[in-house]
């Protein structure tokens, strides 16, 4: 069956730090990709996806790249600021219904 | 455009009781997705529909949860009868996409019902 595997959180970084999440994924067939931002107090909302190998996901100042050969899709970003805090998910989307099935989760805080 | 609706935000009940949750996709998704995310885990697929029709529910423990879907729009969620485990937010989602097409079609998320069950 489909799974995804994100880094163990959580992650604490200084404002202005570069930030690595790390995804790996498996899946039957040819999924999409997606990063699910999750804010204190609100609910999952899209943040970026990848269709297809190579293709690159951005939003934010967030990017992702879809690495078929490795199965990865890592979240990265160059600076990040104190509203990145958060939890992030990384998700595909696969099969004919278009299953889409999430990793764990990694808790993001960002310190001024 | 309103985002998908979910009540109540909170509940709280006693082990063995029912429960019922009610969600409202956006206007024209074909697609209905109920998750349950217990604290520090990803949400869980338990249930997905494509307009009435059930296309997946294979992690739905069908002994004491239900959904429906009625006339492809409004959805309920029930548990009876609930256990401790049971605690957890259980969200609602809706995509445009019906199965079988729209490659990386964004599915949209309800602020969630946080379920205490004591």
């Amino acid at each position: 069956g489909n799974s995804v595997t994100q880094m163990e959180g959580p992650v604490t970084l200084s404002e202005e730090a570069f930030l690595t999440i790390n995804c790996t994924y498996t899946a039957t067939g040819y999924p999409s990709l997606f990063w699910y931002v999750q804010y204190p107090g609100e609910g999952l909302q899209l943040l970026l996806k990848a269709t297809k190998a190579d293709d690159k996901g951005s939003n934010k100042g967030f990017e992702a790249t879809y690495r078929k050969e490795t199965t990865s899709f890592h979240l990265e970003k160059g600076s990040v600021q104190v509203s990145d805090s958060a939890v992030y998910f990384c998700a595909l989307s696969s099969g004919s219904a278009r299953q889409l099935t999430f990793g764990s989760g990694t808790q993001l805080t960002v310190l001024p | 455009e309103a985002g998908v609706a979910q009540s109540p935000r909170y509940k709280i009940i006693e082990k063995r009781q029912s429960v019922a949750f009610w969600c409202n996709p956006i206007s024209g998704h074909a697609t209905l997705y109920w998750y349950q995310q217990i604290l520090g885990q990803g949400p869980k697929l338990l249930i997905q529909f494509q307009n009435n029709g059930v296309v997946d529910d294979s992690q739905l423990p069908k002994d004491r949860f239900s959904a429906e879907r009625l006339k492809g729009v409004d959805s309920t969620l029930k548990i009876q009868p609930a256990k401790l485990e049971d605690s957890a937010v259980y969200l609602c989602a809706s995509s445009l996409v019906a199965p079988g097409q729209g490659f990386g079609t964004e599915a949209f998320f309800g602020q969630g019902t946080r379920l205490t069950v004591v």
